[in-house]
């Protein structure tokens, strides 16, 4: 597609559950991060793929919370038995990874979570 | 570590004054990209600008210009002639390596901005 694609936009959910958000990056963007970003706060580096292996995973805040990625495009950012402080606005970004630096990162317009 | 400061957690300008939002970074490496996010209301983050290290000249985009002062480790936004639409959140960003293979974006803060007509 043209742009980042989350979904769903909005999960309000149970203390407790299991929630599943899901990031479609752009064509052809190899690159793919997830950031959270809690109210008025900046946003926090959870994980980054290049392809379909995820050479940075130092973000992740606990063994609750993981991220696969297949194909090298779809992203699933997965947070087993939510906590309230999982409330947050989940971001996924992407970009080409070949080369400069400065190859610019393109965010989706976020999942909001609440949990319950 | 890298880190990026924000100082100003809030800035007033006039409308159709110029206003810097201030980013001050750490790293040792030699080669990284600096970059200016700027978040709505609505919550998107939409990229505004970008500055090499290894770039000579201040980037520029439109109204944006990026004052890169290297030896000071700062990168300043400068926004030209104020307009309501830009009130938002401000986010400075740093990414480490020329030839890195992608790498993770480090954010700082933040500023708000809050443009008054």
């Amino acid at each position: 597609g043209a742009g980042v694609s989350q979904s769903p936009s909005n999960k309000v959910t149970e203390k407790g559950k299991d929630v599943e958000l899901r990031c479609d990056p752009i064509s052809g963007h190899t690159a793919l991060y997830w950031y959270r970003q809690s109210l008025g706060q900046g946003l926090e580096f959870l994980i980054y793929f290049q392809g379909n292996s995820a050479p940075d995973k130092s973000g992740l805040p606990s063994d609750r919370f993981s991220a696969e990625r297949t194909g090298g495009s779809v992203s699933t950012l997965t947070i087993q038995r939510t906590q309230q402080e999982d409330s947050a606005v989940y971001l996924c970004a992407s970009s080409l990874a070949v080369g400069l630096a400065g190859n610019t990162i393109y965010f989706g317009e976020g999942s909001w979570l609440t949990v319950v | 570590a890298q880190k990026i400061t924000q100082t100003q957690p809030g800035m007033f300008v006039q409308e159709k004054e110029a206003v810097t939002l201030d980013c001050t970074y750490d790293t040792s490496d030699q080669s990284y990209g600096l970059f200016w996010y700027k978040q709505p209301s609505s919550g998107e983050m939409i990229f505004l600008i970008y500055q090499g290290s290894y770039d000579e000249q201040n980037a520029t985009e439109g109204r944006y210009s990026l004052n890169f002062q290297k030896a000071r480790k700062s990168a300043n936004l400068v926004i030209s002639a104020s307009q309501l639409g830009d009130s938002a959140m401000y986010f400075c960003a740093m990414r480490e390596g020329r030839y890195n293979q992608g790498g993770k974006l480090i954010f700082g803060q933040g500023t708000e901005l809050s443009v008054k007509p």
